[in-house]
């Protein structure tokens, strides 16, 4: 049960690039979510699924995409990464319980 | 709208000493109020968490209180340790269909040896 695990842990992008982060999920949750963390800073929410094939706009949409094909994989796309990127990306499944668990992030640096 | 307000930002305790966080929130049907605490480069780690049904919560030197009427709860940590040294943050779950985490913007913790 390795829990929630992303990829990858941490990218280099310039200006207008493109890429995908993966986030993976072995607990069978329904609900994932994806953050991101600025320096010194609390989380605020992107996108989020409520199940497989499902999903919606969090705080902080804007020039973010996401998809949730299987129900253990929720994946979070920059079409063109711009320096506001420049983040820590957390993704977090939730029990029935509640209880949000999160990976180990993505550091990601945009140039 | 959808908010978590947290204090202090900072807090600097001596070692053995008691520490205490509180946060206020904005949706009076949220029921579920976790506790993360952060290390430096780390993930965000559950330690505690609390539901509306009850006022109180304990775990080992670390303890949760909520007071629905008033809207705010707070997190308790007695008898502190250097490695209790951390970020942490509050969080309220939002009762829509997401249950998204609106979270607190994080108290910075320092226990002085």
């Amino acid at each position: 049960n390795a829990g929630v695990t992303q990829t990858p842990k941490f990218r280099v992008l310039k200006t207008g690039q493109s890429m995908t982060l993966l986030c993976a999920q072995d607990m069978n949750h329904e609900y994932m979510y994806w953050y991101r963390q600025d320096p010194g800073m609390g989380l605020r929410l992107i996108h989020y699924s409520v199940g497989e094939g499902t999903t919606a706009k969090g705080e902080v949409p804007d020039g973010y995409n996401v998809s949730r094909l299987k129900k253990q994989n929720f994946l979070l796309g920059l079409e063109s990464a711009a320096p506001s990127q420049t983040s820590v990306y957390f993704c977090a499944s939730r029990t029935l319980e509640y209880e949000q668990y999160f990976g180990p992030g993505t550091r990601l640096t945009v140039t | 709208g959808e908010n978590v307000e947290q204090h202090p930002s900072t807090l600097s305790v001596q070692e053995g000493d008691s520490a205490v966080i509180k946060c206020t929130y904005s949706d009076s049907a949220s029921n579920y109020f976790p506790w993360y605490k952060q290390e430096l480069g780390k993930r965000p780690q559950l330690i505690i968490d609390i539901r509306s049904n009850v006022g109180e919560k304990k775990d080992q030197r670390i303890a949760v209180t909520l007071n629905k009427t008033a809207k705010h709860f707070s997190l308790h940590i007695t008898e502190t340790q250097p490695e209790d040294s951390a970020v942490y943050f509050c969080a309220a779950e939002w009762m829509d269909s997401s249950y998204k985490l609106i979270f607190g913007s994080g108290t910075r913790l320092l226990v002085r040896p």
